[in-house]
């Protein structure tokens, strides 16, 4: 069964540095879909970024990139510039392929604070 | 264009009873899910649907049940509730099918609370 670990229950940043949140999956699959989502306190989760594992280059969207590393199953979240508005539960999902419709699998969560 | 609408949004039940909560997705979105979320278990699928069928469920017990109606809007039910069962529950919509990017839309949530 496919897996997503985000090792980091916590994590803190200054305001305009950056920080890079971390996350493993684990799949046997070789189309799937990766994401980050973030979860702001008593709102709604968006999405941050995503990226296809057939796609070797990095997505990127803004002061959010990630680094995707298939071989180890690893995909980082780097935020550039930290705003406090980034403050936020974030989590990692993974999603098989087509064939699999909708059914995301979600990591336990990075909250991360922002420090003014 | 709005978003997806859940409600009720905060509920407050005791044992035993049952709830209904109701999604309506993002207008031309056809593919429903709902996810539990719990500060001790994370986000946890429940079940997904599309076009009125039910096609991928999670590992819940049966007392947890959906449906979803022609105009996509879906309902999910929770009967005999458990203190457990306290959670914010969400729903996601998409657009599903060959130009399907992944991506799911959230509602807010509807948080239940089990006395």
């Amino acid at each position: 069964a496919q897996t997503v670990t985000q090792s980091q229950p916590e994590m803190s940043v200054q305001e305009a540095e950056t920080v890079t949140l971390s996350c493993t999956y684990d799949t046997s699959e070789s189309d799937y879909y990766l994401f980050w989502y973030k979860q702001p306190p008593s709102r709604q989760m968006i999405l941050v970024i995503r990226q296809e594992a057939y796609k070797q280059q990095n997505a990127t969207e803004n002061r959010f990139s990630v680094n995707f590393q298939k071989a180890a199953k690893s995909f980082s979240l780097k935020i550039s510039d930290s705003q406090l508005g980034d403050a936020a539960m974030y989590f990692c999902a993974y999603k098989m392929g087509e064939t699999s419709y909708d059914k995301v699998i979600f990591g336990p969560g990075t909250s991360l604070s922002v420090i003014p | 264009k709005a978003g997806v609408t859940q409600t009720p949004r905060y509920l407050i039940k005791t044992r035993g009873q049952q709830v209904t909560l109701s999604c309506s997705p993002i207008s031309g979105h056809r593919s429903v899910s709902w996810y539990q979320q719990t500060p001790g278990q994370g986000l946890q699928f429940l079940f997904e649907y599309f076009s009125e069928t039910q096609r991928n469920k999670g590992n819940f017990p049966g007392r947890f049940s959906g449906r979803q109606f022609s105009n996509s809007r879906s309902e999910m039910n929770v009967s005999t509730l458990e203190l457990g069962d306290s959670a914010l529950y969400l729903c996601a919509s998409s657009l599903s099918g060959g130009w399907n990017t992944g991506e799911l839309f959230f509602g807010e949530g509807s948080r239940l609370t089990v006395l």
